[in-house]
């Protein structure tokens, strides 16, 4: 069975203090590592797709790289407007089902 | 370009009603997923439809049911409702079922 566990479950940051948010998975066969945002009462909002070991992918102040076995999600200099849940998903290779399987998110918030 | 829709918005409802909630995709989509969001969780996997047809279920009860119409939006029915069925009903739409899904705002029902 497909898992993916995330940490920490909450994170606290001054504005401009980096971190990252971690994504371990268990899965089969990867197929893809999917990035999300979630704002409180909303849908997730994709960020990323990774497909293979040592792929990386940037989006303002955000960096997601990919391992064999984990994602992470950098957050370089973060704003208060970067507080939100990061949830991470894996699709798994094979049969006819695309499902993605959730981590149970990350909740940052970034203080002014 | 319009993203994902999904109504009603918000829904309440008693022990043991029915309920049917609607997703139409973005434009030129042709898959639809539905998820179950509880409070502090990540979304689970309920339902995924390709071309009208059923590709994957997930473990949720028989009183889950689902269909894709011609113009590929998508009902989701619930049976005999439970208090436990209260969460945020997420739908996402990809253009093939493989590709990255892409949620909609999400519909939020309460049974009491």
């Amino acid at each position: 069975e497909d898992q993916v566990t995330q940490s920490p479950e909450a994170l606290r940051l001054q504005e401009g203090e980096s971190s990252s948010l971690n994504c371990s998975y268990t899965v089969s066969g990867l197929r893809g590592l999917f990035w999300y945002r979630q704002d409180p009462g909303k849908g997730p909002e994709f960020l990323f797709t990774l497909y293979s070991a040592g792929e990386e992918k940037e989006k303002e102040r955000l960096k997601a790289t990919l391992t064999k076995k984990e994602s992470f999600l950098h957050i370089t200099a973060p704003k208060p407007e970067d507080s939100a849940t990061y949830l991470c998903a894996v699709q798994a290779l094979g049969g006819s089902n695309y499902k993605l399987t959730f981590g149970k998110g990350t909740l940052l918030t970034v203080n002014p | 370009d319009a993203g994902v829709t999904q109504s009603p918005t918000h829904l309440i409802k008693t022990r043991g009603q029915h309920v049917t909630l609607r997703c139409s995709p973005i434009s030129g989509h042709k898959s639809v997923s539905w998820y179950q969001q509880v409070l502090g969780q990540g979304p689970q996997f309920i339902f995924q439809y390709y071309e009208k047809e059923e590709r994957g279920r997930g473990n949720f009860p028989d009183r889950f049911s689902a269909r894709q119409f011609p113009n590929y939006s998508s009902e989701l029915n619930v049976n005999a409702l439970l208090l436990g069925d209260s969460a945020l009903y997420l739908c996402a739409s990809s253009l093939l079922p493989y590709n990255e899904q892409f949620f909609g705002p999400g519909t939020r029902l309460t049974v009491l």
